[in-house]
């Protein structure tokens, strides 16, 4: 299995302050498609998981633009521009490329 | 408003079965794979199982294959999984999701102890 690895494990920032969580896969996510199948989605706390950013730095129309995603191959990057309060939960990469669909173990974004 | 409202979970003994449910609203559910993803008690995802449109196709993560069945409805807009043999990892909450977690229900507990 693919396996990702997330950084940090936890991030404790205030209001207004940028924040960049890393995900690292153990293979390449590039499909024979041509598509790259990373994906980013969050968990507030007590709630089901929460769409984000799918392919690499594709918002969802409801997502908004201070959330970004970049990245190629197996290094990927979320970043968000300015943390707002309704930003806190855990953030969890995951892929789509190679069967079956692997999870990182997430990054705990919590307020200072 | 897509809506997928999971049902069926609860506490249940090792060595007994379990089917939890998945009602979907608000899209046109024999049009999408789905998923069912678990999250043990303050531990992170994991995929468990897929199915495609028709039911035709199904995957399993290597822990549960013969131990557990997806299945669907598509006149009924339901998702099942049948959980049978459970065992105490089997312990968490179980999502239902369209194939691409671009929609997640809001999860089941599941609970395997004697």
């Amino acid at each position: 299995d693919v396996v990702m690895t997330q950084t940090p494990v936890s991030l404790s920032l205030a209001i207004g302050q940028p924040a960049s969580i890393s995900c690292k896969s153990s293979q390449s996510l590039l499909g024979t498609s041509g598509k790259t199948f990373l994906n980013w989605i969050l968990q507030r706390p007590g709630q089901s998981p929460k769409r984000l950013i799918y392919q690499v730095s594709k918002l969802y129309s409801e997502v908004p633009d201070r959330f970004s995603g970049s990245g190629s191959e197996t290094e990927f990057t979320l970043k968000i521009s300015r943390v707002e309060a309704e930003d806190l939960g855990v953030y969890y990469c995951w892929q789509g490329t190679h069967f079956p669909n692997t999870f990182g173990a997430g990054t705990k974004l919590e307020l200072k | 408003e897509v809506q997928l409202v999971e049902s069926g979970g609860g506490l249940v003994q090792p060595g007994r079965s379990l089917k939890l449910s998945c009602a979907a609203s608000g899209f046109t559910f024999s049009n999408y794979g789905m998923a069912w993803v678990c999250q043990a008690p303050t531990k992170g995802l994991e995929w468990v199982a897929s199915i495609s449109t028709g039911g035709g196709n199904t995957y399993y993560r290597d822990s549960v294959k013969g131990r557990f069945t997806i299945s669907r409805d598509n006149a009924k807009n339901t998702l099942y999984l049948q959980m049978d043999s459970l065992r105490s990892e089997d312990t968490a909450t179980y999502y239902c999701a369209r194939n691409w977690f671009d929609y997640w229900g809001q999860g089941v507990m599941v609970t395997v102890s004697s």
